[in-house]
């Protein structure tokens, strides 16, 4: 069955670290996306990508970059690692543009 | 700017209790609602898209409904594993082809 994975499920890492957290999905979805979410807001868009070479800012973007050097895969990283991004972090991928989204499991990460 | 807000934050039921759910937007121009279950530490997973005023999805014990200012998710008869975190996202003009997701209400079913 297809399916989008995160990797890790847990990570806690210090202030200044750079970290890269993993999104693979098997739908060839050509579209995907990094949210981040945190108590008392919803689901935020961190940023987002419509096919390979492809990536966008979204409404939380500073402090994180994503490259999209295949379909499966949208690989996102924290360049130096601050306490406010401690969150969890959801990949989602969808088939095409304002189609259902479809959510990986989540990465929880601790900036100590 | 897009705003979409559900209520209750937290709701406590009874089995067997129903009850609804209610997410209002303000987006102008709607293209889709959608609605998704979160159980603890995991990802949402999606239940319903609803694009039109009028439109009703069912499954299971779960309807939505859609009008032109709010959506409600209606529960019958729920069960304990009914209990989840259910949120609301929609999308629009404004939006772009992004979501933006409410701050989901809290299901609690008590056996």
């Amino acid at each position: 069955d297809a399916e989008i994975t995160q990797s890790p499920r847990h990570k806690i890492t210090e202030t200044g670290r750079q970290v890269t957290l993993a999104c693979h999905q098997t739908w060839n979805h050509n579209n995907m996306f990094w949210y981040r979410q945190d108590l008392g807001h919803g689901l935020r868009l961190i940023h987002y990508s419509y096919g390979v070479q492809d990536t966008n800012k979204g409404e939380v973007s500073d402090g994180y970059s994503v490259s999209r050097s295949n379909t499966e895969d949208l690989p996102l990283t924290l360049e130096s690692a601050a306490s406010s991004q401690t969150s969890v972090y959801f990949c989602a991928s969808s088939a095409a543009r304002g189609d259902t989204q479809y959510f990986g499991p989540g990465t929880r990460l601790t900036v100590l | 700017e897009d705003q979409v807000t559900q209520s209750p934050e937290a709701l406590r039921l009874q089995e067997g209790e129903s009850s609804s759910l209610n997410c209002s937007y303000t987006v102008s121009g709607l293209r889709g609602l959608f609605w998704y279950r979160q159980d603890p530490g995991k990802g949402p997973e999606f239940l319903f898209t609803l694009y039109s005023a009028g439109e009703e999805k069912e499954k299971e014990r779960l309807k939505a409904t859609l009008t032109k200012k709010e959506s409600f998710l209606h529960i019958t008869a729920p069960k304990p594993e009914d209990s989840a975190t259910y949120l609301c996202a929609v999308q629009g003009p404004l939006t772009g082809n992004q979501f933006y997701f409410g701050t989901g209400t809290s299901l609690t079913v008590i056996p």
